[in-house]
């Protein structure tokens, strides 16, 4: 099965800094990918879809990389607010899976004022 | 309504008793999914529905388990004999497009906080 890797622990940085949150993942390359943000007791918001054949996408202060020789997607938070503290899911998509969305348990980014 | 409304918010259940989780998507949506969230864990796929139709249920655990849309909007999922593994936060998700056209992004319910005691 598939397996999706994400920060285990905790990232704290500081109000103003770039937050890089990495998504690894094994075996067959997703079709494409998702990043979604879960705040405490809510369920999980949509932020940036990226295609296999994308390199990069940006939104705002966003900005998603895919890398699919390293197997791997990167996920950036500019100029950081203590308001971007949350839990943030990678998830790609699988055609072998039918498309459905494989989830990481996501990390937590905490921007300190 | 403007989101995905899901009910109730909290559950409490004595083990061995049944549940209904009831999940109302954003009307139009074609695409409907059940997910259960492990504290500390990513959401896992439980089963999927196109209108009506559920055409996917590989995640569903056990045949306690059971989901239903009959008429292609309100969703229920039903989990009987509730165990204490059970306990988890259901998430419903639904999304404008049939899934498999790969662009698709999914909007979340709050989700139903069960817990078996």
């Amino acid at each position: 099965s598939q397996k999706i890797e994400q920060n285990s622990e905790a990232l704290n940085i500081q109000e103003g800094k770039t937050a890089t949150l990495t998504c690894n993942y094994t075996n067959y390359s997703p079709a494409y990918l998702q990043w979604y943000r879960q705040d405490p007791g809510r369920g999980p918001v949509f932020l940036l879809l990226i295609r296999e054949n994308e390199k990069e996408k940006r939104k705002e202060r966003l900005k998603v990389t895919f890398d699919t020789t390293l197997k791997q997607s990167l996920f950036h938070i500019t100029a950081s607010q203590p308001a971007d503290s949350a839990t943030y899911l990678c998830a790609p998509g699988y055609m072998e899976y039918g498309n459905k969305l494989v989830f990481g348990a996501g990390t937590i980014l905490r921007v300190k004022s | 309504g403007a989101g995905v409304s899901q009910s109730p918010r909290y559950k409490v259940a004595k083990r061995g008793q049944d549940v209904a989780l009831r999940c109302d998507p954003i009307s139009g949506h074609v695409s409907l999914f059940w997910y259960q969230q492990a504290l500390g864990q990513g959401p896992e796929f439980l089963t999927y529905f196109q209108n009506e139709a559920q055409l996917d249920k590989s995640g569903l655990p056990s045949d306690r388990f059971f989901a239903e849309r009959p008429e292609g909007s309100v969703s229920t999922l039903k989990i009987q004999r509730t165990q204490q593994e059970d306990s988890a936060v259901y998430l419903c998700a639904s999304s404008f497009l049939a899934s498999g056209q790969g662009n698709e992004k999914l909007f979340f319910g709050s989700g139903t906080q069960l817990s078996v005691l």
